[in-house]
């Protein structure tokens, strides 16, 4: 069965930086996009950012560009954020999912398997 | 953006019967391409995480139970529960994939009455 275990999560001082990962298995990983998505404490969802299947194409929400990274590595099956310059209005629970659809070209489309998430915390 | 914006933000409704969650775009999801509604609707309990209900506007994923129907236009979006069980409490959420970036509506929560 399809599973996405995520990890690196943590208390971190605003300017500072954290590297979430996502392991997944129970599919093949080389051929889905992969997206994060996070929830700040008692509010909504809000996409974060998404990586093609071969890693060639990437997107971001506004409010991270030029702070985050997304990335994967293949033979890992893992796919990772890289937070810079972390801000209080980062916080939030960190989801990773798996899109069915998105190819190299086009753009991000539903999440069919979410991970149980992990809590970053933004706070001097 | 397209902003997505559900209705209403809160809804109790008594067991057995018909819940209703709207869903509007700031611009259309349909696509001219391949006639599809590019969204989706997802459930999201206490502690979990949000679980895919409906894409393309009105198919359910494998395993969701055939009292949740999906139907729309190419700016109006309705999620259904035909007879509302305990379980089916939670916040539902819509989202579009029509354009980058994927955005999701506030999320309506859903009581028993």
């Amino acid at each position: 069965q399809v599973q996405l275990v995520e990890s690196g999560g943590g208390v971190v001082q605003p300017g500072r930086s954290l590297r979430l990962s996502c392991a997944a298995s129970g599919f093949t990983f080389s051929g889905d996009a992969m997206h994060w998505v996070r929830q700040a404490p008692g509010k909504g969802l809000e996409w974060v950012a998404g990586v093609s299947y071969d890693g060639t194409n990437k997107y971001y929400v506004d409010s991270v560009k030029g702070r985050f990274t997304i990335s994967r590595d293949n033979s890992k099956n893992t796919v990772y954020l890289q937070m810079n310059s972390l801000r209080p209005d980062d916080t939030a629970v960190y989801y990773c999912a798996r899109d069915p659809i998105w190819g190299s070209s086009g753009t991000p489309y539903y999440f069919d398997y979410w991970g149980q998430g992990t809590l970053v915390t933004v706070s001097s | 953006d397209i902003v997505m914006t559900q209705s209403p933000d809160s809804l109790a409704v008594s067991l057995g019967e018909r819940a209703t969650i709207n869903c509007k775009s700031s611009q259309s999801v349909l696509s001219s391409s391949n006639n599809q509604k590019y969204l989706a609707w997802y459930q999201q309990k206490p502690g979990q995480p949000p679980k895919l209900l409906i894409y393309w506007a009105s198919t359910r994923e494998f395993g969701v139970p055939d009292r949740f129907s999906g139907s729309g236009s190419g700016t109006d979006f309705t999620l259904t529960i035909s007879s509302l069980q305990a379980e089916d409490v939670a916040v539902y959420y819509c989202q579009q994939y029509y354009s980058a970036p994927p955005t999701f509506g506030q999320g309506t929560k859903l009581e028993i009455k």
